[in-house]
């Protein structure tokens, strides 16, 4: 069946860069997502990727993709306080819902 | 997201009441999903529309009802509230294109006594 993994909690000091990592489970998803959850907001969606692409990059973030191994990783380059939140990977298999996964914290510390 | 309108942003109510959550977009999407998120259990979807006629149960429809009104809005019934539907729910609209994604409203706390 479907499903999407991702740890639940990742804490690093401030400059330093954050990795938050997901696998899914349906090779045939055409896109992955990444969305940032701030308290008391709802989802914000900061990215995605297309699944025949390995890497995207936006300013300070970089999304890593392998198909083979349906990874999905999320860099957070000089991470900020600003960027705690808790960020959620999403899969879109076909044309269905998509399949979120429980969310990451990423703590900051200053 | 600016463009998905919640109501009301907070309720409080008592077991056995009904009670109506509002969602509107001005996106002019098709495609309208309603999602309830508890803390450790992430996102869960309740019902979901492709369109005006049509409604699908999604993972966890027990409990609730729902109404597309017209493309731009979908409301979500708690039809006798109970208190393990206490939860922070989510509007979500989805475009039907290739790159179309889902935009969320800012959400509706609710607390059921």
């Amino acid at each position: 069946g479907e499903d999407v993994e991702q740890s639940l909690f990742l804490s690093v000091r401030e400059g330093d860069s954050s990795v938050i990592n997901c696998t899914y489970t349906d090779s045939s998803s055409t896109y992955l997502y990444w969305y940032k959850q701030e308290p008391g907001a709802g989802l914000q969606l900061l990215t995605y990727i297309f699944s025949n692409m390995d890497m995207k990059q936006d300013q300070r973030l970089t999304v890593l993709l392998n198909k083979k191994d349906k990874h999905l990783s999320l860099r957070i380059a000089d991470t900020q306080t600003g960027d705690s939140a808790i960020y959620f990977c999403a899969e879109r298999p076909g044309n269905t819902p998509l399949v979120f996964g429980k969310g990451t914290r990423l703590s900051v510390i200053a | 997201d600016a463009d998905v309108t919640q109501t009301p942003r907070n309720r409080i109510t008592k077991t056995g009441k009904r009670i109506m959550l509002e969602c509107s977009q001005t996106k002019g999407h098709d495609r309208m999903y309603w999602y309830r998120q508890d803390p450790g259990l992430g996102l869960r979807l309740i019902y979901y529309s492709f369109d005006v006629k049509d409604i699908n149960k999604g993972e966890i429809s027990d409990g609730y009802s729902v109404s597309r009104q017209a493309q731009a809005k979908f409301s979500l019934s708690l039809e006798s509230a109970i208190p393990n539907q206490t939860a922070l729910y989510f509007c979500a609209p989805m475009g039907t294109g290739c790159t179309d994604t889902q935009y969320f409203g800012p959400g509706t706390r609710l607390t059921v006594l």
